[in-house]
């Protein structure tokens, strides 16, 4: 167990709608990281954030936008649901933004998009 | 560039061999890499970190290798268990001022009893 707990587990939308995602960073952690993994490939980087600011942003656009709260909690939203968005999502966090610092992961929030 | 594979290689091995994961990389700039395993159902798990200035890592039962010149990375797993099965993933990381892990391929290891 890391730590990094994610809601819901397993979310079935429809092509159009919006979503919203969850994530409790570990405890002392403010940097979050949110990260989409297709079926049968590595993690893609969405954005991260670092005491409530987004940091860095992936190759994502902009319908995917995200929240980080003073208790260091994060959400991601996504709106216009397409087909393709159809993903693991994993939340990261980690004690800061810094290189070489590790980053813990959540178990991930399976999204289906019918 | 940030693509990774569609299909996943594969690595069957026995219980007690030693195995041998190798990971390409894209960025020469980047300079910290990280081994991650991941199992069906769970998020990636941290086995193993190297940064750029070092060429050998090693830990409980693995060891990291770094080739700059080839970019390139190993983990080697010493007497593979069962509970080893997963899906290995190698990322890296440039020092951006944010952390942005570029995953690669994942390999499958799976070990027979």
């Amino acid at each position: 167990e890391t730590g990094v707990t994610q809601s819901p587990t397993h979310l079935i939308k429809t092509r159009g709608q919006q979503v919203t995602l969850r994530c409790s960073s570990q405890s002392g952690h403010n940097t979050v990281s949110w990260y989409q993994q297709a079926l049968g490939q590595g993690p893609q980087f969405i954005f991260q954030y670092y005491r409530e600011e987004e940091n860095g942003r992936g190759n994502f656009p902009p319908r995917f936008s995200g929240l980080q709260f003073p208790n260091y909690s994060s959400e991601l939203n996504v709106n216009a649901l397409e087909l393709d968005d159809s993903a693991l999502y994993l939340c990261a966090s980690s004690l800061g933004p810094g290189l070489g610092t590790e980053a813990f992961f959540g178990q991930g929030t399976r999204l289906t998009v019918v | 560039g940030e693509s990774v594979g569609l299909h996943l290689p594969t690595l069957s091995v026995q219980e007690g061999d030693n195995s041998i994961i190798n990971c390409a990389y894209s960025n020469s700039a980047s300079d910290y890499f990280i081994w991650y395993k991941q199992e069906s159902g769970k998020g990636p798990q941290f086995i193993i970190d190297i940064r750029s200035n070092m060429d050998k890592r090693q830990g409980q039962r693995v060891t990291v290798l770094l080739n700059k010149t080839v970019k390139h990375l190993s983990l080697q797993i010493a007497a593979t268990q069962p509970g080893d099965s997963a899906v290995y993933f190698c990322a890296e990381m440039a020092n951006t001022g944010f952390q942005k892990l570029v995953f690669g391929t994942g390999t499958r290891l799976l070990v027979s009893p």
